[in-house]
Order: structure tokens, then C-alpha cells, then sequence
């Protein structure tokens, strides 16, 4: 069975970081591409960074760029979000997908910037 | 960077009624489009794969058509349980984007 298990949320002062993981299990992790979507409360689907399964093509969204880092460790089956000078307008549940086409969704793990 | 305008942004609809939302891509796609139905306080569940193929496990009743620029998702005979907020998604190019929404409610 596919899973995919965020975790690294939770309340950050603005200006703060944090660190997102996904645990991916019940396929051949390194074989895939992975993203992060996040969705803001009340809000639409927004897309956020993109890795290729050899890490040497990444993407950002412009309203991330320079301030988040996406990363994969394929020998742990785990995708990471670093995320540096957090603004109130982060504030979102971020899910980890899988596939170029993204097919499969975790559950989400929320990040709240807030003072 | 390429816009999906997604249509309409909510509808009303009683069970069993046919129902149809649109994205429109702001320049050619292909058939790089995937749709999504998201219930309140749960992630995204992918309907339809390259603007026309079922995922496995959906049922039937769900079908997707369209290339280049026109997108359409279509529910035959809408059930309780499709209740719910779709969205489409074009990964033809970077940054991907998503259309804004259709709020499927009950009437």
C-alpha cells in the first residue's frame, strides 16, 4: 500500500524555519519525482516545489523561491521541505505527492506562521 | 505562466443529475491535465489522469475529455458521496498550476 506521511508542522513565529519530512513507503521511492502542494485555509490548491528522482532537476514557485529547499534522500525513502523566513502568508496545510503526473496525495501537515 | 480557468466555481445539483466543470488553459497543454475531488479535511484524490483516463479504482461515472486548451470533467449521475470540491491541474510546463475550484453542493 502507497503511503506518504508528512510531518514537521506546526505554529512558527514569522522570520522562522521549519523543517517538513515525508516518509514514503509501499513503492520504489527512488523512481519518482516528488512535490510539495500547499493549501492556505479556505483556499484553492497551490502548487510549491517540484524534485526529479535523482534530485538534479528541482522547481519553485516564484513566491517561494529563495526562501524554500526541497530535497530527497532516496537511501530513507524521504522527501524534505526546508523552509527559512516564514511570512503569515505560508500559512497552509502542505501535502507531499508523488509522480510527475501527481497521482497519490499524504495526508498534510500544517504549518501556521503567526506571532 | 500558464493560467487554468476553472468554471463554474460552485453549482448546485441534486443526486443523479449530470454535471459538467470546464478549465480552459491559457495556451496549449496537451493532454497534461489531471482532475482532483477533495471532500472537507481530507487531501486530494486524483479522478482522472492525461485529461481522459480513469484512475483505477474510480468509478465510471467520472470521465474526462479534452486536449490543447479545453478541459472538461463530467459526473454522469451524481451520487451523496460526490459531494465535494474538484479542481484541475495542468503539469505541462513549470510552475503547474491549479484551477480555482467548483464547489459540487447539494440541492
Amino acid at each position: 500500500e502507497v503511503q506518504l506521511v508528512e510531518s514537521g508542522g506546526g505554529l512558527v513565529k514569522p522570520g522562522g524555519s521549519l523543517r517538513l519530512s515525508c516518509a514514503a513507503s509501499g513503492f520504489t521511492f527512488s523512481t519518482y519525482n516528488m512535490n510539495w502542494v500547499r493549501q492556505a485555509p479556505g483556499k484553492g490548491l497551490e502548487w510549491v516545489s517540484s524534485i526529479s528522482s535523482s534530485s538534479t532537476y528541482i522547481y519553485y514557485a516564484d513566491s517561494v523561491k529563495g526562501r524554500f529547499t526541497i530535497s530527497r534522500d532516496n537511501a530513507k525513502n524521504s522527501l524534505f521541505l526546508q523552509m527559512n523566513s516564514l511570512r503569515a502568508e505560508d500559512t497552509s496545510v502542505y501535502y507531499c505527492v508523488r509522480g510527475q503526473g501527481p497521482s497519490f496525495w499524504g495526508q498534510g501537515t500544517l504549518v501556521t506562521v503567526s506571532s | 505562466d500558464i493560467q487554468m480557468t476553472q468554471s463554474p466555481s460552485s453549482l448546485s445539483a441534486s443526486v443523479g443529475d449530470r454535471v459538467t466543470i470546464t478549465c480552459r488553459a491559457s495556451q496549449g497543454i496537451g493532454n497534461d491535465l489531471g482532475w482532483y475531488q477533495q471532500k472537507p479535511g481530507k487531501a486530494p484524490k486524483r479522478l482522472i489522469y492525461a485529461a481522459s483516463s480513469l484512475q483505477s479504482g474510480v468509478p465510471s461515472r467520472f470521465s474526462g475529455s479534452g486536449s490543447g486548451t479545453e478541459f472538461t470533467l463530467t459526473i454522469s449521475s451524481l451520487q451523496p458521496e460526490d459531494f465535494a470540491t474538484y479542481y484541475c491541474l495542468q503539469h505541462n510546463s513549470y510552475p503547474w498550476t491549479f484551477g480555482q475550484g467548483t464547489k459540487v453542493e447539494i440541492k
